[in-house]
């Protein structure tokens, strides 16, 4: 049971560049979120997922896409990266409000 | 929608104090309290919760009180230790309700001094 995993782990961008974080699940949630964390802001929520084939919008969503194709898999998106958006991105899962974290991805864009 | 708040953003405590976190939020109708604690470079994890029908619970050196007239939940740890510091993040529901997401606070960063 290897709980929520991420990858990449570490990533560094040029402005403009593209990419997608990858988040899975192995305890069957319904649920998914992805957040990222500055120093000082606390988790800002960007995208969640009620399901699969479903996504909704949180607190700071432009500039990225999501996609939950499968109900394990919880997908962002960067379409055209910005320094702005160099953070650390965290992945979650719940079945109830507990909710689970991935060990996160270092995103730095240059 | 939910408005949690910590203060102050820091803490310094001296090894084997007792430290005290609080949490206010705004909605009167939410009904689930947590704390996560987040290492450096570490995940946040969950390390107690509270739901509104109860007023407070302990597990080992920590505990949660919850006063819903005042609105705020505070996490108490009790004979503090180095490995206690870390970053503590307060949440509420967005709306009551099961599998509702939370709205976390900023965090407070715990140091404690040997």
């Amino acid at each position: 049971n290897a709980g929520v995993t991420q990858t990449p782990k570490f990533r560094v961008l040029k402005t403009g560049q593209s990419m997608t974080l990858l988040c899975a699940q192995d305890m069957n949630h319904e649920y998914m979120y992805w957040y990222r964390q500055d120093p000082g802001m606390g988790l800002r929520l960007i995208h969640y997922s009620v399901g699969e084939g479903t996504t909704a919008k949180g607190e700071v969503p432009d500039g990225y896409n999501v996609s939950r194709l499968k109900k394990q898999n919880f997908l962002l998106g960067l379409e055209s990266a910005a320094p702005s958006q160099t953070s650390v991105y965290f992945c979650a899962s719940s079945y109830s409000y507990t909710q689970y974290f991935g060990p996160g991805t270092r995103l730095t864009v240059t | 929608g939910e408005n949690v708040e910590q203060h102050p953003s820091t803490l310094s405590v001296q090894e084997g104090d007792s430290a005290v976190i609080k949490c206010t939020y705004s909605d009167s109708a939410s009904n689930y309290f947590p704390w996560y604690k987040q290492e450096l470079g570490k995940r946040p994890q969950l390390i107690i919760d509270i739901r509104s029908n109860v007023g407070e619970k302990k597990d080992q050196r920590i505990a949660v009180t919850l006063n819903k007239t005042a609105k705020h939940f505070s996490l108490h740890i009790t004979e503090t230790q180095p490995e206690d510091s870390a970053v503590y993040f307060c949440a509420a529901p967005e709306t009551p309700g099961a599998n509702s997401k939370l709205t976390f606070g900023k965090g407070i960063t715990l140091s404690v001094r040997p």
